[in-house]
């Protein structure tokens, strides 16, 4: 059975920085892309970044370019998300998930990450 | 990467069917065969019913359906039931490995 498991999430001031973790299982991670979609509360869903299967190559929306980094260990099946200059409007939960056929096939839990000012 | 837009609500009775539609343009939904509809009940992660358009998720019952014209994707739910009130959100491939997500559509069964 897959299973990705969410961890890291937390309250942050404004500026400052956090790490996700997403533990995966039941599959082979290292033929995977992975992504980070983040949910605003009562919001909408929006897609944050994408790693490529071996690390290779990564992807990320504007507005997180250059704060955020999406890397992952293979060895130990673990996606990250290293969030710095962390903004009010960056508060959501964060969800990381399997990237396959163009979609999204297996979502964690998620993990809520509250930036205050 | 401007959300896709979608009917905030809609709502039918058990048994009868609803449609939700999801618009973007031609540099997403229009340019390309790879629109996913996602589910989600309250407090839960999303969880995927539909992907390249029309093609149903494992284990998702029949009375999904997918489909797209131009620069707008629908989802159709047939037959409602109770347990398919929830938030529904379509989403779509931009090009150079980007995604974007709809806005977000609430089903109530009535």
């Amino acid at each position: 059975e897959v299973q990705l498991v969410d961890s890291g999430g937390g309250l942050v001031q404004s500026g400052g920085s956090l790490r996700l973790s997403c533990e995966a299982s039941g599959f082979s991670f290292n033929n995977y892309y992975m992504r980070w979609v983040r949910q605003s509360p009562g919001k909408g869903l929006e897609w944050v970044a994408t790693i490529k299967e071996d690390g290779s190559e990564e992807y990320y929306r504007d507005s997180v370019r250059g704060r955020f980094t999406i890397s992952r260990d293979n060895a130990k099946s673990s996606l990250y998300l290293q969030m710095n200059s962390l903004r009010v409007d960056d508060t959501a939960v964060y969800y990381c998930a399997r990237a396959s056929n163009y979609a999204s096939d297996h979502w964690g839990q998620g993990t809520l990450v509250t930036v205050s000012s | 990467q401007s959300a896709l837009t979608q009917p905030p609500s809609a709502s039918g009775s058990p048994g009868q069917s609803v449609a939700i539609s999801c618009t973007g343009t031609s540099s997403d939904i229009g340019g390309y065969n790879y629109v996913s509809w996602y589910q989600q009940h309250p407090g839960k992660a999303p969880k995927i019913i539909i992907h390249e358009v029309s093609k149903r998720s494992s284990g998702v019952p029949d009375r999904f359906s997918g489909s797209k014209s131009g620069n707008t994707a629908s989802l159709t739910v047939s037959g409602l039931q109770a347990e398919d009130e929830a938030d529904y959100f379509c989403s779509s491939y931009a090009g150079s490995n980007i995604f974007v997500f709809g806005t977000g559509t609430t089903v109530t069964v009535l």
